[in-house]
C-alpha cells in the first residue's frame, strides 16, 4: 500500500462547479500535511498547508481528519485557471529529514 | 528574484555517460533536496541536505550521488546513467527541514527532463 494515495482522476468539471479531492495517508504518526499544485509537468507550488482545525484561502478549503487519516481539498466556484494536477504531501513522524511524501496527484480539468 | 534554478532543463544522453544536473538557490536556504517524478509513482525523494557538508539518502538514492560544498548549490550526479533513470527531476529548497514540518513552503526548481537511451 502506498504511503499517500490519491484518486488520479481526471476530474472534468464545468466552470463554477464545486469539486473535492481526498487524499489518504497510511502513517498515523504523520505530522504535517500540504496541498501542492502542479501545472503541466512544471514545478509543484504550495497551494495550502493543512492544519488540524482546517483552513480556508478564498475559494479553497483544506481539512484534516486524523481519525480516518485523510486530508481533503475543496474548490468552490471552479475557474478555468484551476485546471492543474493537485498533489497532496505529507511529512511523516519525526520530521524524516523534511521529506515530503507525495501522492501521485489528482488531475483537474475545468471546462467552459 | 528568489528562485531555485536547475541546469540543464532538458537532456538526452546515453547509458553510462556521466552527467551532472546543477541546482542553485539564492534564498540562503539551509535545506535542499532532489526528487524524481515518474508517471503513476508521483514525486520521490532521492537525496537531501540539511546544510553544507551534510547529506543523506532519501527513498530512491541508488545510482545517484550528491554534494553540498556550498550553501547555495546542490548538484545531482549520475555516475553511470541507465534507462531506468529517465525521469523528470526537481530540486527543492527550504529554510530548514523544521520550517517545512511547521507548514512552510519547500520551493521547487523548474525541473530537468532527462532521457537515458
Amino acid at each position: 500500500r502506498k504511503e499517500v494515495e490519491q484518486d488520479p482522476g481526471p476530474f472534468n468539471v464545468p466552470e463554477g462547479a464545486t469539486v473535492a479531492f481526498n487524499c489518504t495517508y497510511s502513517n498515523s504518526a504523520s505530522q504535517s500535511f500540504f496541498w501542492y499544485r502542479q501545472d503541466c509537468r512544471k514545478e509543484p507550488k504550495l497551494l495550502m498547508s493543512v492544519y488540524s482545525s482546517g483552513n480556508e484561502d478564498g475559494r479553497f478549503t483544506a481539512q484534516l481528519n486524523r481519525a480516518s487519516q485523510y486530508i481533503s481539498l475543496l474548490i468552490r466556484d471552479s475557474k478555468l485557471s484551476d485546471s492543474a494536477t493537485y498533489l497532496c504531501a505529507v511529512i511523516g513522524a519525526y520530521n524524516q529529514g523534511g521529506k515530503l511524501i507525495f501522492g501521485q496527484g489528482t488531475e483537474l480539468s475545468v471546462k467552459p | 528574484e528568489a528562485q531555485v534554478t536547475q541546469n540543464p532543463r532538458y537532456l538526452i544522453t546515453v547509458t553510462g555517460k556521466k552527467l551532472t544536473v546543477t541546482c542553485s538557490q539564492n534564498m540562503n536556504h539551509e535545506y535542499m533536496s532532489w526528487y524524481r517524478q515518474d508517471p503513476g509513482l508521483g514525486l520521490r525523494q532521492i537525496y537531501y541536505s540539511m546544510n553544507v557538508e551534510v547529506t543523506d539518502k532519501g527513498d530512491v538514492p541508488e545510482g545517484y550521488k550528491v554534494s553540498r560544498k556550498e550553501k547555495r548549490n546542490f548538484p545531482l550526479i549520475l555516475e553511470s546513467p541507465s534507462p531506468n533513470q529517465t525521469s523528470l527531476y526537481f530540486c527543492a529548497s527550504s529554510l530548514s527541514s523544521w520550517e517545512i514540518a511547521g507548514g512552510n513552503e519547500q520551493f521547487f526548481g523548474p525541473g530537468t527532463r532527462l532521457t537515458v537511451l
